[in-house]
């Protein structure tokens, strides 16, 4: 069971916008450390998605977006792809090291 | 270009050892500090261990802790992973990450190299 809960799978039709919400405790998320997002494409590494809550990389587009509310984080996808099909991680920091949720499953319909 | 890779993994029966490594290229090596995170098959991400980077500092899960052993030469630019007393359950795709920062401590792993598979059966 991991630390940070994450729903197992969520879904969205080309263009449509959805949303992933990663569920900690006042040990870690409330606690004000930061969330990261990560996105993992089939038999592939994790890739940095959104870091510090709700900052992209170079490169990541703006149609991912990333917020933070007390013991809560989220990430927003918008204009669904076909290529945003994948696994979508958070990870956060709890007393002494890193902590994942289980992953959500995106399925463009 | 920020190059991880790693090696050292393979098939190991309950109980024996492993040590993985991670060449890092592209970057100050000693400046940042680094992490293992590990895939079950067709499960999640479990962050492992990670170290400082000067290295005067490690983490570990409470699932590895006492078992597995982290460490890093910086004149080598490679990272480690002692694993001993290896359990079906250690069974995993191990990757290795740069942190953005030398600590650990609110950083975020912003490289990941593509990862070893271990095996532990009999």
């Amino acid at each position: 069971q991991s630390v940070l809960t994450q729903p197992p799978s969520v879904s969205g039709a080309p263009g449509q916008r959805v949303t992933i919400s990663c569920t900690g405790s006042s040990s870690n998320i409330g606690a004000g450390y930061d969330v990261h997002w990560y996105q993992q494409l089939p038999g592939t590494a994790p890739k940095l998605l959104i870091y510090g809550n709700s900052n992209r990389p170079s490169g990541v587009p703006d149609r991912f977006s990333g917020s933070k509310s007390g013991t809560s984080a989220s990430l927003a996808i918008t204009g669904l792809q076909a290529e945003d099909e994948a696994d979508y991680y958070c990870q956060s920091y709890d007393s002494g090291g890193g902590v994942f949720g289980g992953g959500t499953k995106l399925t463009v319909l | 270009e920020v190059q991880l890779l790693e090696s050292g993994g393979g098939l190991v029966q309950p109980g024996g050892s492993l040590r993985l490594s991670c060449a890092a290229s592209g970057f100050t090596f000693s400046s940042y500090a680094m992490s293992w995170v590990r895939q079950a098959p067709g499960k999640g991400l479990e962050w492992v261990s990670a170290i400082s980077g000067s290295g005067g500092s490690t983490y570990y899960a409470d699932s590895v802790k006492g078992r597995f052993t982290i460490s890093r030469d910086n004149s080598k630019n490679t990272l480690y992973l002692q694993m001993n007393s290896l359990r079906a359950e250690d069974t995993a795709v191990y990757y290795c990450a740069k942190y953005d920062s030398s600590r650990v401590y609110a950083s975020v792993c912003d490289y990941w190299g593509q990862g070893t598979l271990v095996t532990v059966s009999s």
